[in-house]
């Protein structure tokens, strides 16, 4: 049974540009959640995705977008990225319990 | 929403057992307490969650108050890999993946 996974592993993009995250949750999970993580700070929560749609949202700006496919699986979308963007994105998969499974993570180095 | 205060850092030695104190003074009713292990460069992984009292799972113990201002996650008999960021967490489903605090970085030496 995979756990959550993520793709890609490491992306570097210039800024200004525009970037898409990809995640699969684990089998039978319905609920996913965003988290941005800078080096050496607990993860922040961007938005969570339930039955396609954003169910909450943390502090992010509206450039930070997502998606949720009939599969579960999703999307992280981030315009007009900046260099303060730079960071490891999570994501997480869970069946609308306290009880999160965390992918690897995303490594986006913005130059 | 309820903030969480853990020590910034914490050392001890293989063998021993590891207690980490969460304080989480304005904890509401419906909030749970759930804790999470980080290792570098990996996604955080649940260890334990409680409402109150005592809770105990294969790889930790969960201690908690009557009052619920505070929480102690307690590992026995700690190795080398158990090194690593601990995370607590307050809050019910609606919120408590909103706030994640800095964690608990904890070294263990042999």
């Amino acid at each position: 049974d995979a756990g959550v996974t993520q793709s890609p592993t490491h992306l570097i993009k210039t800024r200004g540009q525009q970037v898409t995250l990809r995640c699969s949750p684990k089998s039978g999970h319905d609920t996913v959640s965003w988290y941005q993580q800078a080096l050496g700070q607990g993860p922040q929560f961007i938005f969570q995705y339930y039955e396609e749609e954003e169910r909450q949202r943390g502090n992010f700006p509206d450039r930070f977008s997502g998606h949720q496919f009939p599969n579960y699986s999703s999307e992280l979308n981030v315009n007009a990225l900046l260099l303060g963007d730079s960071a490891l994105y999570l994501c997480a998969s869970s069946l609308q319990t306290y009880e999160q499974y965390f992918g690897p993570g995303t490594r986006l180095t913005v130059t | 929403l309820a903030k969480t205060t853990q020590p910034i850092s914490m050392d001890s030695y293989e063998g021993q057992e590891v207690n980490i104190t969460c304080s989480h003074n304005n904890i509401a009713t419906n909030d749970y307490i759930t804790w999470y292990q980080q290792f570098p460069s990996q996604g955080p992984r649940f260890i334990i969650q409680g409402y109150k009292t005592k809770v105990t799972n294969e790889v930790a113990s969960l201690f908690i108050p009557a009052d619920r201002k505070s929480s102690t996650l307690s590992l026995p008999r700690v190795s080398l890999s158990d090194t690593a960021v601990y995370y607590c967490l307050v809050g019910d489903d609606s919120n408590y993946q909103l706030i994640w605090g800095a964690g608990t970085k904890l070294i263990i030496k042999p």
